[in-house]
């Protein structure tokens, strides 16, 4: 399995701002995807990246919020824009590899929005 | 609709004390089902994937098996070590890699 890094693991932000989430793979992915987890909630996928294409939005996610960048097959940004309170979550990161259909997560990055 | 529903929400056994996870699915063609392990903190760690019917996966102490309509995760004789949030989802053929996801088990075993 890909080993996976993300960076920060934490931060805490003020209302307004913008925090950029970086994910770095080991090896080259087929796919790359973001969700987010609220606090004792499952997790909701935000967006699928794929290399060389824009990025795939799920219902309830923009494009102008939650911009995503996908440069190579080893690494991927997500960056959460004009922050609130309400984005205050953990925000993980999660490849595919081509032949398999199961993902494999990043440690997750604990977003806190004052 | 596509859904996943897993119980019980929370388990709370004695260490040695055997039981069983459940996860329910209703999919317009099932893919594959997942099992993953989410430890507080941490990003979810991939346990199983269960193809089709009749499927069975085991784990050191984990046994996952897979009907059409559900999946079970077996634990045997569990350690402290165990105690995690067990995390189902399901994939339909028709989806482009998206994987729907349960609410999750918080299994708790206590010493």
């Amino acid at each position: 399995s890909a080993v996976i890094s993300q960076k920060p693991s934490r931060d805490i932000c003020q209302r307004g701002t913008s925090l950029t989430i970086q994910c770095q793979v080991d090896s080259q992915v087929t796919m790359m995807f973001w969700y987010r987890q609220q606090p004792g909630q499952s997790l909701t996928l935000i967006a699928t990246a794929n290399q060389g294409s824009e990025a795939t939005y799920e219902s309830g996610f923009v494009i102008d919020k939650f911009p995503i960048s996908r440069p190579n097959l080893t690494f991927s940004t997500l960056t959460v824009s004009n922050m609130s309170p309400e984005d205050s979550s953990i925000y993980l990161c999660s490849v595919s590899t081509s032949g398999s259909y199961e993902q494999y997560f990043g440690p997750g990055t604990r977003l806190t929005v004052t | 609709e596509d859904q996943v529903t897993q119980s019980p929400e929370a388990l709370r056994l004695q260490e040695g004390e055997s039981s069983s996870l459940n996860c329910s699915y209703t999919v317009s063609g099932l893919r594959g089902l997942f099992w993953y392990r989410q430890d507080p903190g941490k990003g979810p760690e991939f346990l199983f994937t269960l193809y089709s019917a009749g499927e069975e996966k085991e784990k050191e102490r984990l046994k996952a098996t897979l009907t059409k309509k559900e999946s079970f995760l077996h634990i045997t004789a569990p350690k402290p070590e165990d105690s995690a949030t067990y995390l189902c989802a399901v994939q339909a053929e028709d989806s482009n890699y998206q994987l729907i996801w349960g609410a999750g088990t918080k299994l708790i075993i206590k010493p």
